[in-house]
């Protein structure tokens, strides 16, 4: 199995450009999960879906950020506009909990720098 | 609302000595605990996992952890740590059917 895969794995942009995140999810898994880890604050979990359905966005930043999931096995993190403070590293993590398998499989991460 | 406090944020230790990574969480109801392992420029990778049963559970890399739930605590140790164990820890707890919570790290230094 390939693992979840994120694109890119890091990404430099400047201040008020769009930045699209990517997420292939482990196949079969039906969880998905975006945390973002900064110094400060460690780990927040941005947003999960269960069943391409949105559970919980509570802690997506404000409303420059977005994610979808067109499709069971991809997602997507849009920040719209980017700002500096939106600089850290990205993941994301699928489960498959009604196997018994609680635990969330994560992707390499992708680090994003805003200028 | 779930939390989760990993006490010490760095643990310098040296080469061949032992280690323990404390953790504590929050909630007394029925949670699965886990510790995940991220070494620079990585992502997470499971350690090991509590989620039923014996209360003393191994992991890879010869690490091991307790849950004892009436001090609601999952500490981490290892008898003999290596250089090549230098990497920042996580604990994480969840309730079923909510996602994990994870404290805020322990950068791990081994020292030669």
């Amino acid at each position: 199995d390939a693992g979840v895969i994120q694109s890119p794995r890091h990404e430099v942009t400047e201040m008020g450009q769009e930045v699209t995140l990517r997420c292939k999810l482990i196949s079969g898994h039906n969880s998905l999960f975006w945390y973002r880890q900064t110094m400060m604050r460690g780990l927040e979990l941005l947003i999960y879906f269960n069943n391409n359905v949105p559970i919980d966005d509570s802690g997506m930043p404000e409303d420059r950020f977005s994610a979808k999931m067109p499709n069971a096995s991809f997602s997507t993190l849009k920040i719209q506009p980017s700002e500096p403070r939106d600089s850290a590293v990205y993941f994301c993590a699928s489960s498959f909990p009604v196997t018994g398998r609680w635990e969330a499989f994560f992707g390499q991460g992708t680090r994003l720098t805003v200028v | 609302a779930q939390s989760v406090t990993q006490l010490d944020s760095q643990v310098p230790v040296f080469e061949e000595a032992p280690v323990e990574l404390r953790c504590n969480y929050s909630s007394s109801v029925s949670v699965y605990l886990f510790w995940y392992v991220q070494y620079p420029n990585q992502g997470l990778q499971l350690l090991l996992k509590y989620l039923s049963g014996s209360t003393l559970v191994k992991g890879i890399n010869g690490f091991e952890a307790e849950f004892n739930k009436s001090q609601t605590s999952f500490h981490l140790r290892k008898p003999s740590v290596h250089i090549s164990d230098t990497a920042e820890y996580f604990c994480a707890v969840l309730q079923r059917n909510t996602p994990l919570v994870f404290g805020k790290g322990t950068r791990l230094s081994v020292i030669a």
